[in-house]
């Protein structure tokens, strides 16, 4: 595709519910990374994909996260059991290659999640 | 841990100034620093990208520079316009492959 996509654009959740976040990656994209970006802050890491591998999930906040990338494009973030704590900004991003080879980094717009 | 801080947080500036914004990072060890902008609402926009082994970019208005062995990076806006105003994110590679991204500088260029 054109560029990163991610849907939905705006998802309120009540506390306890489950949700599903996804990220379409530009088309040959390797490398994929989720993000979460509290109002007033900088992103903060959360997980990488290398293809279908999982390689790095060392930043999501608790074991109520989970990310998969089964075939190695769509990417879907999953939290269980929303609490407030985790209305945030979800930012997916992908890049042709490794950021240590010095490749661009490409964000969607994110998913602005709200849990009452 | 890296920890990325940029300064100050929020500018606002006449069109036309120049204008510098700063980022500093605490670990040396580092492959490459990116600029980003990002508008309310949306995704980020990478700006320039500065290899380890670089010391500046430019991007037409936009110069970035990089003194690695001090933990420094600048931004630089020549002429400034209303469409530049959005937040300007500073942030590093390094540690595997991901990014620390610091806070952001919220700018505003007005008439």
């Amino acid at each position: 595709g054109a560029g990163v996509s991610q849907s939905p654009r705006y998802k309120v959740a009540k506390r306890g519910q489950d949700v599903a976040l996804r990220c379409d990656p530009i088309s040959g994209h390797v490398s994929l990374f989720w993000y979460q970006q509290a109002l007033g802050q900088g992103p903060e890491f959360l997980t990488y994909f290398q293809n279908e591998a999982q390689l790095d999930k060392s930043g999501l906040p608790s074991d109520r996260f989970f990310a998969e990338r089964p075939e190695g494009s769509v990417s879907t973030l999953k939290i269980q059991r929303t609490q407030q704590e985790d209305s945030a900004v979800y930012l997916c991003a992908s890049s042709f290659g490794q950021l240590e080879g010095n490749e661009k980094l490409f964000f969607g717009s994110g998913t602005q999640l709200s849990v009452l | 841990k890296q920890e990325v801080t940029q300064i100050p947080a929020a500018l606002s500036v006449p069109e036309g100034e120049n204008l510098v914004l700063n980022c500093s990072f605490t670990d040396s060890a580092i492959y490459n620093l990116q600029w980003f902008r990002q508008d309310p609402g949306k995704g980020l926009t990478s700006l320039l990208l500065i290899q380890s082994s670089q010391r500046e970019q430019t991007s037409g208005r936009l110069n970035a520079s990089l003194d690695k062995s001090s933990g420094r990076s600048t931004l630089y806006i020549a002429a400034s316009q209303p469409g530049d105003s959005a937040t300007y994110l500073c942030a590093v590679g390094g540690g595997g492959n991901k990014l620390t991204f610091g806070t952001g500088t919220q700018l505003k260029v007005e008439l």
